[in-house]
């Protein structure tokens, strides 16, 4: 089984608002990621959690912030964002935080008015 | 810096191969990707080859790799109607990160 999940599947919020993004995973994998994805365009890396601990913070604004409760869980809280961060949101998962291939969930398509 | 190409669309009949291209920089990269993308879905990741193999086949698809010039195909063979959707190829960034540095995508049209 390489099924990562995430929820919701879709979310409009406007820009005052402050909601989170679920993503899980249970091939006890120890790497994590968030990814953007805007259309038409590949994904961009916006954080890594290696072990639970966020390694890698892809210069992301403060408005997007990660939390990775335990090894399958991980999470996006949103805050005050901006049109412009309207995107796909994916979330993917990986054995190790390197070398090993990442497998990626469904996607949160999200909308900010 | 690591960069990551491929033409941005194919065309292909159904019943005929399909192959996508793309090129790299990092020749330190140990695996590349291939991920297929349906609109309004996730990456699904299809298949990848170790950089010390120079081919690698799974049912319908070939991997061909040349590490001399950075250049990675895949190819599909008896492409079907459900096989259109956009093809990503990816390298994992150097630092061992994890960070994928992926290419523009193809977009493969399946015509009847």
């Amino acid at each position: 089984d390489t099924e990562v999940t995430q929820t919701p599947k879709h979310l409009v919020m406007g820009m005052t608002n402050k909601k989170s993004l679920k993503c899980e995973q249970h091939m006890g994998h120890r790497a994590m990621y968030w990814y953007k994805q805007k259309a038409k365009k590949p994904p961009e890396l916006m954080f890594v959690y290696s072990y639970e601990k966020l390694s890698i913070n892809e210069s992301v604004p403060s408005r997007f912030s990660p939390e990775c409760p335990n090894s399958s869980l991980l999470n996006l809280h949103l805050h005050a964002l901006q049109p412009e961060d309207s995107a796909l949101y994916l979330c993917a998962s990986s054995q190790e935080p390197s070398g090993y291939e990442q497998y990626f969930g469904p996607g949160t398509r999200l909308t900010v008015t | 810096g690591e960069d990551v190409e491929q033409s941005l669309f194919l065309s292909v009949r159904e019943g005929d191969s399909s192959v996508i291209n793309c090129t790299y920089t990092d020749s330190s990269s140990t695996y590349l990707y291939w991920y297929k993308q349906e609109p309004g879905a996730g990456l699904q990741l299809l298949t990848y080859i170790f950089s010390n193999m120079d081919m690698k086949q799974d049912q319908r698809l070939t991997v061909l790799l040349n590490k001399k010039d950075k250049h990675l195909s895949l190819r599909i063979a008896d492409t079907q109607t459900g096989d259109s959707a956009i093809y990503f190829c990816a390298e994992e960034g150097s630092g061992n990160t994890g960070k994928l540095i992926f290419g523009q995508g193809t977009t493969l049209q399946v015509k009847p």
